[in-house]
C-alpha cells in the first residue's frame, strides 16, 4: 500500500527566505504527482503537476522536482512571502485503476513571518 | 484558475435532516470526485464519477449518495444527517483519468 510522507510537518521562516518542502513515497510506480496548497477552511489549489516521465516543473517562484527511483519529490519556493503561508500537500496517482484516486501526503504547514 | 463551485460553503443543521451539497464545474470535465476531510486530517475519497450516469464509491465508506445526471453537476446527498457526518466535503474534477485535479472551495457541514 502506497504511503506518502511529508517532512517537516510544520515550518516557520522569515519573509524572503528560499525553502524546500519534502514529499516521500514508498512505491516508485506512480503515474503523476501533484502539489497543492490549502488555506485554512478552504479547498485545495493545484500548484504543479509532474508526470512520471518528467523530472521537474516550474511555475513562477515554485519549482517541483521528482525522483521516482528514490521515492522523493521536493517543492522549492523562492523568495517566500507572507501570502505563501498555507498547508502544502503532495498527492500522487498510481498507474493501476482508471480513476484519479490520489494518495495524499500528510501535509506541511508553512508560516512565513514578516 | 479552476471553475468549480460548491454550495453551500457552510451549513449547520439538526440531526435527521436531509441535505444536498451542490458541486458544479464549467470546464466540461468528465471526471468528478467527492473527498471528505476532517480538520487537520488527510483527505479521503468517498465518491467519484467517470461521466453522466456513472458513479462509484471511493475508498472511505460513506452514508452519502451522489448522482450525475449532467456533466457539469455532481451533487452529494445525505438522507438523514448525524453528528458523525460533521466534516468538510471537497468536490474536484479532472479532464481525464489520472489528470490534474481541480478542487472547489469546499462545503463545511456541522450536524448538531
Amino acid at each position: 500500500k502506497q504511503e506518502v510522507t511529508q517532512i517537516p510537518a510544520a515550518l516557520s521562516v522569515p519573509e524572503g527566505e528560499n525553502l524546500v518542502l519534502n514529499c516521500s513515497f514508498t512505491d516508485s510506480a506512480i503515474y503523476n504527482l501533484q502539489w497543492f496548497r490549502q488555506d485554512p477552511g478552504k479547498g485545495l489549489t493545484s500548484l504543479l503537476l509532474i508526470q512520471s516521465s518528467q523530472r521537474e516543473q516550474t511555475s513562477g517562484r515554485l519549482n517541483a522536482s521528482l525522483d521516482k527511483s528514490s521515492g522523493r519529490s521536493t517543492l522549492y519556493i523562492a523568495a517566500s512571502q507572507p501570502g505563501d503561508s498555507a498547508t502544502y500537500l503532495c498527492a500522487l496517482t498510481e498507474p493501476t485503476g482508471t480513476a484519479s484516486k490520489l494518495t495524499f501526503g500528510t501535509g506541511t504547514r508553512l508560516q512565513v513571518t514578516l | 484558475e479552476a471553475d468549480i463551485y460548491q454550495t453551500p460553503r457552510y451549513l449547520v443543521i439538526g440531526t435527521g435532516k436531509k441535505i444536498t451539497l451542490e458541486c458544479s464545474q464549467t470546464m466540461g470535465h468528465d471526471k468528478m470526485y467527492w473527498y471528505q476531510q476532517d480538520p487537520g486530517m488527510e483527505l479521503h475519497l468517498i465518491h467519484y464519477s467517470y461521466g453522466v450516469n456513472s458513479t462509484e464509491k471511493g475508498d472511505l465508506s460513506s452514508e452519502s449518495t451522489v448522482s450525475r445526471i449532467r456533466t457539469e453537476h455532481f451533487p452529494l446527498t445525505l438522507e438523514s444527517a448525524r453528528p458523525s457526518h460533521t466534516s468538510q466535503y471537497l468536490c474536484a474534477s479532472s479532464e481525464y483519468s489520472k489528470g490534474e485535479l481541480f478542487f472547489g472551495e469546499g462545503s463545511r457541514l456541522t450536524v448538531l
